[in-house]
């Protein structure tokens, strides 16, 4: 089946930077964008940025520009967001959302999200 | 002010009918956008609900019931995501979603519970 999975939760000091992958299985990677997708505890999700696998190509939210990095692996169907100079606030759960048909937001499957703690 | 606003609690009786509300910032008109609408239960992601532009322009989710739909109220400037025939799955947290300025922006979210 059409799945995400994602690496495990990571705990950064601030001003480090996290790295957080995302495996696709069960489609062809290089067909469908990828999304990503952060959640603050208790609030609503807020949308990062998004890659075409095939590509390369990226778009980043206006919020996130300078700070955040969206790559990929074809060979072995991985995407990674990279997050740097972390603070606080970026505490949160990171998902990875497959675009489901193309520049759209029907965002599905999601992985199963990683926990990023930041503190001191 | 935020783009999409949203109320955050909302409680209904099983068997009612819930009617979850997005509201956009004045200026921004409902009528140009596709609404999407996700539902989020504790410690999982949140999962595609349905698409609602027109009922010309509209998606359901795969294996979403009918009894979500979708629609608009234009006086409002708000979109709404109408649940009938509630049942107590139905309990959890619903955002809406809109493409604004290059962004993908998602609502505040709507507590939904079912009691």
């Amino acid at each position: 089946q059409v799945q995400l999975v994602q690496s495990g939760a990571e705990v950064k000091k601030p001003g480090a930077s996290v790295r957080v992958s995302c495996k696709a299985s069960g489609y062809t990677f290089t067909t469908y964008d990828l999304n990503w997708v952060r959640q603050a505890p208790g609030q609503g999700p807020e949308w990062m940025g998004w890659m075409n696998p095939n590509s390369g190509n990226t778009g980043y939210a206006q919020k996130f520009q300078g700070r955040v990095t969206l790559t990929r692996d074809t060979s072995i169907s991985t995407a990674y967001m990279e997050l740097s100079s972390l603070r606080s606030e970026d505490t949160a759960v990171y998902y990875c959302a497959r675009d489901y048909s193309g520049s759209s937001g029907h965002f599905d499957p999601w992985g199963q999200g990683t926990l990023v703690t930041v503190s001191s | 002010q935020a783009v999409l606003t949203q109320p955050s609690s909302l409680s209904a009786s099983p068997g009612a009918s819930a009617s979850l509300t997005c509201t956009l910032r004045s200026g921004i008109n409902v009528g140009a956008y596709r609404m999407y609408w996700y539902q989020q239960k504790p410690g999982s992601p949140p999962q595609y609900l349905l698409t609602y532009k027109s009922d010309s322009d509209k998606q359901q989710g795969s294996g979403v019931p009918n009894r979500f739909s979708g629609s608009k109220d234009a006086s409002a400037n708000a979109g709404i995501l109408l649940i009938s025939g509630l049942q107590s799955d139905d309990e959890a947290d619903y955002y809406c979603m809109i493409w604004h300025s290059d962004t993908w922006v998602f609502g505040g979210g709507t507590k939904l519970t079912v009691l």
